[in-house]
């Protein structure tokens, strides 16, 4: 049971530069989200979903887009990358029973 | 507003030096309260859930209690491994069928030996 994974584990990107992460769980989970973490910030929601072909926005969902094509994926793309995307990119998921998220490793992001 | 601050930001014990993490937050109709640790470079990993004043949980060295406004996350006896932050989260008030969560930023403890 590998739970919850990320790829890539880091990344450098130009400005401008397209990118998109993966999610992947194995537990069968409805529900998953995609955070962007920052010092002084902490955990804020890019965009999240309930299902399968099923997406919403978060707090935070300028400059992101995200698909959830099959359950156990959750996307997360970044069209033209900005500085200001520069984070630490981490998924969750849950099931709709409770609201305890199982987190992924996260993604380093650098935007140069 | 929904709101969940968490205090202090910092704190720096001695192993064995007993304290407390506070966790307060402003959303009505609490639909429970869940501590996270993260430990640096990592995601959170789920500790504890509490639903109702008055409930306690515990796990080692940690008790987490919760009031109707506030949660402790008391840590007695603490040893360097305990170094992390800590996060709390609550249900968005409008989270509906979402799961949606709302973060604190988090204790970051420092245990020294």
């Amino acid at each position: 049971n590998a739970g919850v994974t990320q790829t890539p584990k880091f990344r450098v990107l130009k400005t401008g530069q397209s990118m998109t992460l993966l999610c992947a769980q194995d537990m069968n989970h409805e529900y998953m989200y995609w955070y962007r973490q920052d010092p002084g910030m902490g955990l804020r929601l890019i965009h999240y979903s309930v299902g399968e072909g099923t997406t919403a926005k978060g707090e935070v969902p300028d400059g992101y887009n995200v698909s959830r094509l099959k359950k156990q994926n959750f996307l997360l793309g970044l069209e033209s990358a900005a500085p200001s995307q520069t984070s630490v990119y981490f998924c969750a998921s849950n099931s709709p029973m409770d609201y305890e998220q199982y987190f992924g490793p996260g993604t380093r992001l650098t935007v140069t | 507003e929904d709101q969940v601050t968490q205090s202090p930001e910092a704190l720096r014990l001695q192993e064995g030096e007993s304290s407390s993490l506070n966790c307060s937050y402003t959303v009505s109709g609490l639909r429970g309260l869940f501590w996270y640790r993260q430990d640096p470079g990592k995601g959170p990993e789920f500790l504890f859930t509490l639903y109702s004043a008055g409930e306690e949980k515990e796990k080692e060295r940690l008790k987490a209690t919760l009031t109707k406004k506030e949660s402790f996350l008391h840590i007695t006896a603490p040893k360097p491994e305990d170094s992390a932050t800590y996060l709390c989260a609550v249900p968005a008030r409008r989270s509906g069928n979402t799961g949606k969560l709302i973060f604190g930023q988090g204790t970051t403890l420092q245990v020294k030996p």
